[in-house]
């Protein structure tokens, strides 16, 4: 079981907004920064997200990133085809003294 | 840009230990923490732990009494040992670092990953 809380599965048709949620508790998301990730199949992961809203150089606007209280959200707009990915999202944890992942969210686009 | 490769046997037998090594081209491993995390096939990602490049380490507590750390600046490289694996300890290796100095996580470059598998 995962520290962070996200859905198995989310879905969406080309062009729809989707989002993907991410709950923790005040040792991780509610005071550290988070994290999203994607992973193509067989690739390895690629930050997204960092600092809870900030991209990286080199990702899309389409992908942004929140956080409220002990829980996050991924949102993607403009859906595409090439968005079918696993989805995780990641943050410090002070009572472990550990970075925790959430379970992962695959996505698919219809 | 920097790049990182793993590098290790792909095979260990229950009992043993586990060992890789990352070395780290196109960028110095001075200033960050370098991680290693790993994937169960067809699971999620878990934390290994880091090590500074001046050699501090933290481990995850579910791992830790297994987990040793090693770096060594001359040659751009860390490295990892894990104990005693067995079957659960089967999984995709990778190693990665932070977006910026001073970054523990926020893991902007990581290796192509290795598997190992552990059988006997």
């Amino acid at each position: 079981q995962s520290v962070l809380t996200q859905p198995p599965s989310a879905s969406g048709t080309p062009g729809q907004r989707v989002t993907i949620s991410c709950s923790g508790s005040s040792s991780n998301i509610g005071s550290k920064n988070v994290n999203w990730y994607q992973q193509l199949p067989g690739t390895a992961p690629k930050l997204l997200i960092y600092g809870n809203d900030q991209r990286p150089s080199g990702v899309p606007d389409r992908f942004s990133g929140s956080r409220s209280g002990t829980s996050a959200s991924l949102a993607i707009s403009g859906l595409q085809s090439e968005d079918e990915a696993d989805y995780y999202c990641a943050a410090w944890d002070d009572s472990l003294n550990a970075v925790v992942f959430g379970g992962g969210t695959k996505l698919t686009v219809l | 840009q920097v790049q990182l490769q793993e590098s290790g046997p792909g095979l260990v037998k229950p009992s043993e230990t586990l060992s890789l090594t990352c070395v780290v081209s196109g960028g110095s491993i001075s200033g960050y923490y370098w991680s290693w995390i790993r994937q169960p096939p067809g699971k999620g990602l878990e934390w290994i732990g880091y090590i500074y490049y001046s050699g501090t380490t933290t481990y995850n507590p579910s791992l830790k009494s297994r987990v040793t750390m090693s770096v060594d600046t001359s040659k751009n490289q860390f490295s990892l040992e894990l104990s005693s694996v067995t079957a659960a300890d089967t999984a995709v290796y990778y190693c990665a670092r932070p977006l910026r100095p001073g970054f523990i996580y926020g893991f902007e470059h990581w290796g192509q990953g290795t598997l190992v598998t552990v059988s006997s």
